[in-house]
């Protein structure tokens, strides 16, 4: 069955600390990757998502970047971190074929930037 | 441009009683799908239930229903015979057109269950 693990749980950086945060599904070849943000309080904001190794689409121009250097790791970063960057942030992917809509969440790491 | 919306914030039931969140959404395109996702205070996303713009019956997983009203673009979430575990955050989401790229999903602003003795 497949899986996916996001580590880690917690973070608490100050700014203008680095940021890597990582993501890994077992279990399934090529997924299409997400990365998600959820401000306190709020819904789910896109932010980045990936078909395939090295791909990477940003939906919104901010202080993070993503990479996916393997086929089932996807990895979210920052040089500098920001007060704004504080936030939930969940990994999900889904199978690659069209007829599968839904997302498979990880538990996602809360990150605060002090 | 696509949009959920989910007016409540928050929302009380007492146990065993049915439940219904309301989610309205607003697309032009003619093929898209609706989808509800609970989130328990440890802050994982679970899928509940699903509905295809296409489909001719709403969808039921359960306990779970989704109230299908393709005119009113809405996709009301039924929860009966409510339990205390059902006290979680909810989201309504809906997928984006697809471009040739992976499919997309937008989420609504969420709607707060706390289910009472």
């Amino acid at each position: 069955s497949q899986t996916i693990h996001q580590w880690p749980a917690t973070l608490v950086q100050p700014v203008g600390s680095p940021l890597s945060l990582e993501c890994t599904v077992e279990g399934t070849s090529n997924p299409n990757l997400y990365w998600y943000r959820q401000a306190a309080g709020r819904g789910l904001q896109l932010l980045f998502y990936s078909v395939g190794i090295g791909q990477i689409s940003s939906e919104v121009p901010q202080n993070l970047s993503a990479s996916r250097p393997q086929d089932r790791q996807f990895i979210l970063s920052s040089k500098k971190l920001l007060l704004s960057d504080s936030g939930f942030y969940l990994c999900a992917w889904r199978p690659p074929s069209r007829g599968d809509e839904k997302l498979f969440f990880g538990s996602g790491t809360q990150l605060s930037v002090l | 441009a696509q949009k959920i919306t989910q007016t409540q914030p928050g929302m009380f039931v007492q146990e065993k009683e049915a439940v219904t969140l309301d989610c309205t959404y607003d697309t032009s395109d003619p093929s898209y799908g609706l989808f509800w996702y609970k989130q328990p205070s440890s802050g994982e996303m679970i899928f509940l239930i699903y509905q295809g713009s296409y489909d001719q019956q709403n969808a039921t997983e359960g306990r779970y229903s989704l109230n299908f009203q393709k005119a009113r673009k809405s996709a009301n979430l039924v929860i009966s015979a409510s339990q205390l575990g059902d006290s979680a955050m909810y989201f309504c989401a809906m997928r984006e057109p697809y471009t040739g790229t992976a499919s997309k999903l937008t989420f609504g602003t969420g709607t707060r269950l706390q289910v009472t003795l």
